[in-house]
Order: C-alpha cells, then structure tokens, then sequence
C-alpha cells in the first residue's frame, strides 16, 4: 500500500523553539521533497532531497533546513522557529525526479505563536 | 509572474452540470498533475497527465503542450464534488526541481 507518512498532524511551538518535521514513506521512492501552504502564495517549494544526503534548496529555503540519513524518512528542521513559519507543510515522494508523479502526505498543520 | 495560472478561481455548480477547469502555464513542463483539496484537507492525486487525455469516472484531463495548457472537465456534478482543484507542473527536464502549483480553483456544488 503505497503511503506517504507526516508526524506529527498538528503542532503548536513558541517563537524561538525548534521544530521537527518528519516524512516517512513505503515505496522505496529516491526523490523528496517539502512543500509549505499558504492562502493567497499557493504551495511553494522548501528542499528537495534526491537521495540520503543528497539534498537542494528549493524556491523558499531560507529558515529551513532538511536532513535526510535513510532513503525512506526526510526530516524538516526549523531551528528557532518565527511566527512566519505557521503554515502547513506537505511532504511529498517521487520515485525519481522530473517525469514521475507525486505522491503527497496528509500535512502537518504549525502554528507558532 | 506566476508561472502557473488557473482559472476560473472559484466556480459555483447546480448539482448535475458540467464544469470545466483550466490550468496555463507559462514555461516548459516535464509533467503535470492535478489534485484535489478539501478545506483543510490533505492533497488527492486525480492526474498525473504530462500529455494528451485521461479519464477517471466522472473527470477527464487533457493536456496540450504546445498551446501551454491543461484542463479538468468534471461531468454531471456532485456535492462531492465542492472543494479546490490544484494544477502544478514539474518545471524540470533532466532531473527534479519540484512542482509549481497555481492558486487552485475553488468548486461549490449545490443540491
């Protein structure tokens, strides 16, 4: 069954605390990536992950960092976290990059107050 | 500008007429797909249609590369049907640079 993993669901942090997102999923997919969602901006590109410890900036990178040890888990780091950051974030796997579909997680809904 | 562009952004349906959705995009694609979102919800894959057209029950997708644009026709709808349908495309060639989404077009469909 093919799946695409987010823990946890929902997540309340302070500003300045850190944050970890984590992605898991069962289908041996190399390619992954983070997306955040926002009203009005759309889904937006964080990191990209092409293999363990293969990782790329996506279009918003910046307060972000990602870190990828096992071809089927990709983490999402925000070190000291600021209320911009509230927003969902969607983890999504691909078996290779560029012509393959992707296949999205449920989200994780942060809201950092 | 926005690469992706979808119109119309919101649509309102009687239960049982058709509707159709349509996805621009201005640079080249590797792929595209569509999805469907309810409030709140998470993202359901309905296509993944680099070209040409797919049907799946009561949707079909088409896909025309050269004229830069793709499409979601939904048939005879439903109150099922109400939520947003997002478009992106795969702007990369030879190797991922992840999907670039339009704003979504949002349906409510009444009985």
């Amino acid at each position: 069954d093919m799946k695409v993993t987010q823990m946890p669901r929902y997540l309340i942090k302070r500003m300045g605390e850190n944050v970890l997102l984590e992605c898991g999923q069962d289908m041996s997919h190399e390619t992954m990536y983070w997306y955040r969602q926002d009203p009005g901006l759309g889904l937006q590109l964080i990191y990209i992950s092409y293999d363990v410890d293969s990782n790329s900036e996506g279009d918003i990178p910046k307060g972000y960092r990602v870190s990828r040890k096992k071809r089927e888990h990709f983490s999402l780091i925000l070190d000291s976290a600021k209320t911009n950051q509230t927003s969902v974030y969607f983890c999504a796997s691909s078996l290779y990059g560029g012509i393959y579909e992707q296949y999205f997680g449920p989200g994780t809904r942060l809201t950092v107050l | 500008g926005q690469q992706v562009q979808q119109s119309p952004a919101s649509l309102v349906l009687q239960e049982g007429e058709n509707a159709e959705l349509q996805c621009n995009f201005s640079t080249s694609l590797n792929s595209m797909q569509w999805f469907y979102q309810r409030p709140g919800g998470s993202l359901v894959s309905l296509f993944y249609n680099p070209s040409g057209t797919k049907h799946s029950g009561r949707l079909t997708s088409t896909t025309v590369i050269k004229e830069r644009r793709s499409s979601l026709h939904i048939s005879s709808s439903q109150t099922t049907d109400s939520g947003t349908y997002l478009c992106a495309l795969e702007r990369g060639n030879n190797y991922a640079q992840g999907l670039t989404f339009g704003l979504g077009t949002r349906v409510s469909v009444f009985p």
